[in-house]
């Protein structure tokens, strides 16, 4: 089952602009991580954010989770052509069974124009 | 380089045959995944394994099989039972057992196209 949910879909910037993406999640988790999927290949780990943690920063990537609200969201400044790839949030639920997997939202596909 | 391969990149198959999709690691990680990703999908997890000798079955398990013989290999059968076997396969491994705890490290996938 999907938990987590990408908001928007798609989305369109220019490059040096921001974008920001939104993943919503239902049940207790562990962590949240965020992975990038250029077209037709396989996916990259970006960051990892656990539950007891509120925002994490990488690079030009900064993370926040709010478990109040089951949310969280990744920034990216000052974005590039590079950046173009769809990106996903994926949940890993406090289940207390001993195996926590991942579950992946659908993603959302960003477009940054030259 | 250490990392996870996945072969072929490209398999095309007629529908009623068995096919076997080939996942390798050198990464020394204890646990590997196989994923499927239909097209605007997220990934749904067939099958994973936290430990050589041992596996589990994912959300979709049906119509698949693997085995984990070795700790750097395991690979995917999708079998004539799989009444929807076109799609993506990607392999993933993580360092330990609790696959959700680490981040995942993830390979090239393979097409799996059957007419």
């Amino acid at each position: 089952s999907q938990q987590g949910e990408e908001d928007p879909q798609a989305l369109s910037i220019q490059e040096g602009e921001n974008a920001t993406m939104n993943c919503s999640y239902k049940t207790s988790i562990n962590n949240l991580q965020w992975y990038r999927q250029n077209s037709g290949r396989g996916l990259v780990h970006l960051i990892l954010i656990r539950s007891n943690e509120r925002e994490k920063h990488s690079g030009r990537l900064r993370v926040t989770l709010d478990t109040s609200k089951k949310s969280s969201s990744l920034l990216i400044t000052a974005s590039r052509a590079a950046d173009t790839a769809s990106y996903f949030c994926a949940t890993a639920d406090d289940s207390g069974a001993g195996s926590y997997q991942l579950t992946f939202g659908k993603g959302t596909k960003l477009s940054v124009i030259p | 380089d250490g990392g996870i391969t996945q072969s072929p990149k490209y398999l095309f198959r007629k529908e009623g045959q068995n096919v076997t999709l080939s996942c390798e690691q050198n990464l020394n990680h204890d646990a590997m995944y196989w994923y499927r990703q239909d097209p605007g999908q997220g990934l749904r997890l067939i099958y994973y394994s936290q430990i050589v000798n041992d596996f589990q079955k994912g959300d979709i398990a049906e119509g698949y099989s693997v085995s984990r013989e070795k700790k750097e290999s395991f690979p995917l059968t999708v079998t004539s039972a799989q009444k929807n076997p076109t799609a993506f396969y990607l392999c993933a491994s993580s360092a330990t057992g609790q696959g959700g705890l680490d981040e995942q490290y993830f390979g090239p996938g393979t097409r799996l196209t059957v007419t």
